[in-house]
Parts: C-alpha cells; sequence; structure tokens
C-alpha cells in the first residue's frame, strides 16, 4: 500500500525567513503534485514533478523530484503571509503499477507565516 | 473559463437519508475523480471514471455509495442510508486525458453534514 508522508504537519514562519517541508513516500512513482489549501477552499495545483530530477519554481515557491530517493521537497524562501495555507503532497500511482491520476495524498502541512 | 463546479456547495442530512452530489467537470475532460476529505486530513480517493467508464471504484468506503457519469461529462455521486461518519467534504477533479502527466483540477466541493 502506498503511504505519502509530509514533515513538518504544522510550520510556524517569520516573513523572510526560509524553510523546507519534506514529502517521503513508500513505492516508486516518478509523478508527484503539490496542492495548495486555503480553509474551506478547495485545492489548487501549484507544481506536476514528472520526471526524477524534476525542479520547478514559481515566485517563493520551488518544488524538487527525487525519484530515487523517493522524497520530494517544497522549499519556501522569504516567506510572506499570503502563503499561509495548507499544502499537500501528492503522489501517483495505482497499485496494479499502471498510472492514470489515482492520487495518495499525505496528510497536509499547515503553514502560518506571521510577522 | 469554467472551472469544475460541483452543487450543492452544502448539504445538511439526517442520518438515513439519501443525498445526491453532483459535479460538472470541465469541458472535454476525459479523466474524473472523486475524494473525501475528513476534517484536517488529506483527500482520499473514491473512484475514477474514464469518459462514461468506472474503471476504479477501490476506494469506495461501502457499498452505500455510488457514482455514475452516464454520458461522459457530469457526475453524480449518491450516498445511501448516510451516517455520521460520512461527514466531509467531498471533491470532484477532472484532468484532460486519461494520460497523467496533466493535472488533476479540483472543484469548490461538497461539504456534507450528517446529523
Amino acid at each position: 500500500e502506498l503511504k505519502v508522508e509530509q514533515n513538518p504537519l504544522f510550520l510556524s514562519m517569520q516573513e523572510g525567513k526560509n524553510y523546507t517541508i519534506y514529502c517521503n513516500y513508500s513505492t516508486t512513482s516518478d509523478r508527484l503534485y503539490w496542492y495548495r489549501q486555503d480553509p474551506g477552499k478547495s485545492l489548487e495545483s501549484l507544481f506536476v514533478l514528472l520526471s526524477n530530477g524534476a525542479v520547478k519554481q514559481e515566485g517563493r515557491l520551488m518544488a524538487s523530484l527525487d525519484t530515487k530517493a523517493r522524497l520530494s521537497t517544497l522549499h519556501i524562501t522569504a516567506a510572506v503571509h499570503d502563503l499561509s495555507a495548507t499544502y499537500f503532497c501528492a503522489v501517483d500511482k495505482n497499485a496494479g503499477g499502471t498510472s492514470y491520476g489515482k492520487l495518495t495524498f499525505g496528510q497536509g502541512t499547515i503553514l502560518t507565516v506571521h510577522p | 473559463g469554467a472551472g469544475v463546479s460541483q452543487s450543492p456547495r452544502y448539504k445538511v442530512a439526517k442520518r438515513g437519508q439519501d443525498v445526491a452530489l453532483r459535479c460538472d467537470p470541465i469541458s472535454g475532460h476525459v479523466s474524473l475523480f472523486w475524494y473525501q476529505q475528513a476534517l484536517g486530513q488529506g483527500p482520499e480517493f473514491l473512484t475514477y471514471f474514464q469518459n462514461e467508464a468506472q474503471l476504479d471504484k477501490s476506494g469506495l468506503p461501502s457499498d452505500r455509495f455510488f457514482a455514475e457519469r452516464p454520458e461522459g461529462s457530469v457526475s453524480t455521486l449518491k450516498i445511501q442510508r448516510t451516517q455520521q461518519e460520512d461527514s466531509a467534504v467531498y471533491l470532484c477533479a477532472s484532468s484532460p486525458t486519461r494520460i497523467t502527466n496533466n493535472e488533476q483540477f479540483f472543484g469548490p466541493g461538497t461539504r456534507l453534514t450528517v446529523l
């Protein structure tokens, strides 16, 4: 059974600081997604990582994927209050080995950025 | 450009009632997914459609849950004889093709509360 674990689960950051959220998963996959969720809202796609070594950046967020280590990271640079939200990683892997988009999500990391 | 829409946005049901939740995917999207998100958790996969075919229903928690997509566009998730443990947000997502390098676009969700 595929397990996806994020850490930390809670992250309180000061504005201007840097930090990294980690996402570990238990079986081979080369498709990993990062989503953002604001309270009471749905999921907003941030990054789609499709190969080993993939790195994508958007604004203050940068995501990377190491399929050999089964690890993805979401790095936050110079945090601002607007980044406060819950961040989920999700892995695309069906038990039979084929992939069609069935996502297994991590527990989520609740990020709070304060002055 | 319309995104994924869901209705109703909120539903309160008495235990034992049947409910029907609707999802309108983005026009032309082949793949459609239903997820269940309990409070404070990541979404969990329920079922997957490719056009009108339900190819994976392994995540449906019991035979009280039933989903359909008869014409390959709109989908309905039906829950019979609702129980308190069914209280959650039900998210629908669609994806353009069955090739999984496209991210899923999520709807706003239906928050179901069973009293």
